[in-house]
């Protein structure tokens, strides 16, 4: 079962602009993480927002979640073109079970 | 130099063989995790496991099998059964804990014609 859904499905912006990418999901979480995937890879945790949390920093990441909404947002600033990935949100729900991964984002950054 | 290794990177089989993809880690985590990954379709649980010889059925279990002997070994058997075993297969490891980061592999890219 697939519960965080990312918005945009793909993403070309320019160098030096900012990344803005969307996550919704469903039911309630524990926390929620950021991965980003550079092609033919293995996914690299990025960062993690517990459900007490409204946002978080990480370098050029900014990670904003609002459960009212069900949603989460992971902006990356000044972007380079080394930051081309893919991005996946993914969700831990009460209880012990394995994180939930969304489809992600497929992030271009043209140089 | 800790990490997961999954081996071979590229595997090639054909249909109706049996496969199995090797995953190791020595980080020292409890809980390792397969999951497999098809174009536009994100990443689904085959496998989890928590601890040494007891493993859980993910979403998409149907097909394949695993073992856990070993804390830092998690074998992945696709079997003939699996009626379309070509993907990317990812595997991962985490401390124990409610929603803990995943650490994983590079991926093995299994193809059967």
């Amino acid at each position: 079962s697939q519960q965080g859904e990312e918005d945009p499905q793909a993403l070309s912006i320019q160098e030096g602009e900012n990344a803005t990418m969307n996550c919704s999901y469903k039911t309630s979480i524990n926390n929620l993480q950021w991965y980003r995937q550079n092609s033919g890879r293995g996914l690299v945790h990025l960062i993690l927002i517990r459900s007490n949390e409204r946002e978080k920093h990480s370098g050029r990441l900014r990670v904003t979640l609002d459960t009212s909404k069900k949603s989460s947002s992971l902006l990356i600033t000044a972007s380079r073109a080394a930051d081309t990935a893919s991005y996946f949100c993914a969700t831990a729900n009460s209880g012990n079970t394995p994180l939930v991964f969304g489809k992600g984002t497929r992030l271009s950054v043209i140089a | 130099d800790g990490g997961i290794t999954q081996s071979p990177k590229y595997l090639f089989r054909k249909e109706g063989q049996n496969v199995t993809l090797s995953c190791e880690q020595n980080l020292n985590h409890d809980a390792m995790y397969w999951y497999r990954q098809d174009p536009g379709q994100g990443l689904r649980l085959i496998y989890y496991s928590q601890i040494v010889n007891d493993f859980q059925k993910g979403d998409i279990a149907e097909g394949y099998s695993v073992s856990r002997e070993k804390k830092e070994s998690f074998p992945l058997t696709v079997t003939s059964a699996q009626k379309n075993p070509t993907a990317f297969y990812l595997c991962a490891s985490s401390e124990t804990g409610v929603g803990s980061p995943l650490h994983f592999g590079n991926g093995t890219r299994l193809t059967v014609t």
